[in-house]
């Protein structure tokens, strides 16, 4: 079975900073997609970015970006300039390429952001 | 936008009671998932399904069941509550196909068992 381990249950940052989340995963797939979804204080789970693995080129979208170290199994998620709104906690997720959509989830990162 | 609302934000029932949970998904999704999220163990799935009347189970299905009669509803049963099901549950949808696609996510139900 695959699993999704979040070392860093809580990390901070500073406002305008940079932050690193770290995810790393067990797999014996060779084709599989990763994600990262972001919780905010009681709001609803949204998609933050996601990587096929197939693909070597890291995904980007605006000040989320990620490295994918594949060999290393490794998925980590970079949040450039930092802001309020970026507060939640982190979700690092997995699903194979096959089969139906079931995603094993990570236990999470708390990020705070601090003014 | 994707939709996907829950019939209550925050639930109270004693042990022994049967609960209901709904999720409802405007979407056309076929794919709906049920998961538990509690503080130190990330989201847990229960239950998933890919079509109406047809369910999977999860990794944690014990103590649960699941209805599914019409694609835009997939319900979450606990034929007899007890304490040990207090938490934070979150109803997901998807479309079929590509691996791809995201899950979307309802707002979720915090459930207290008394």
């Amino acid at each position: 079975a695959q699993t999704v381990t979040q070392s860093q249950p809580e990390m901070s940052v500073q406002e305008a900073e940079t932050v690193t989340l770290s995810c790393t995963y067990d797999t014996s797939e060779s084709d599989y997609y990763l994600f990262w979804y972001k919780q905010p204080p009681s709001r609803q789970m949204i998609l933050v970015i996601r990587q096929e693995a197939y693909k070597q080129q890291n995904a980007t979208e605006n000040r989320f970006s990620v490295n994918f170290q594949k060999a290393a199994k490794s998925f980590s998620l970079k949040i450039s300039d930092s802001q309020l709104g970026d507060a939640a906690m982190y979700f690092c997720a997995y699903r194979n390429s096959g089969g139906y959509q079931k995603v094993t989830f990570g236990i999470g990162t708390k990020l705070q952001v601090i003014p | 936008d994707v939709k996907v609302t829950q019939s209550s934000r925050y639930l109270v029932k004693r042990t022994g009671e049967k609960v209901f949970l709904e999720c409802v998904q405007d979407m056309d999704h076929e794919n709906m998932f049920w998961y538990r999220q509690d503080p130190g163990l990330g989201l847990r799935l229960i239950y998933f399904s890919y079509d109406v009347k047809m369910k999977e189970k999860g990794d944690i299905p014990e103590g649960y069941s699941v209805s599914r009669e019409k694609k835009e509803r997939f319900s979450l049963i606990l034929e007899s509550a007890s304490t040990n099901q207090t938490s934070m549950y979150l109803c997901a949808s998807s479309l079929y196909g590509s691996s791809y696609n995201e899950q979307f996510f309802g707002p979720g139900t915090r459930l207290t068992v008394l």
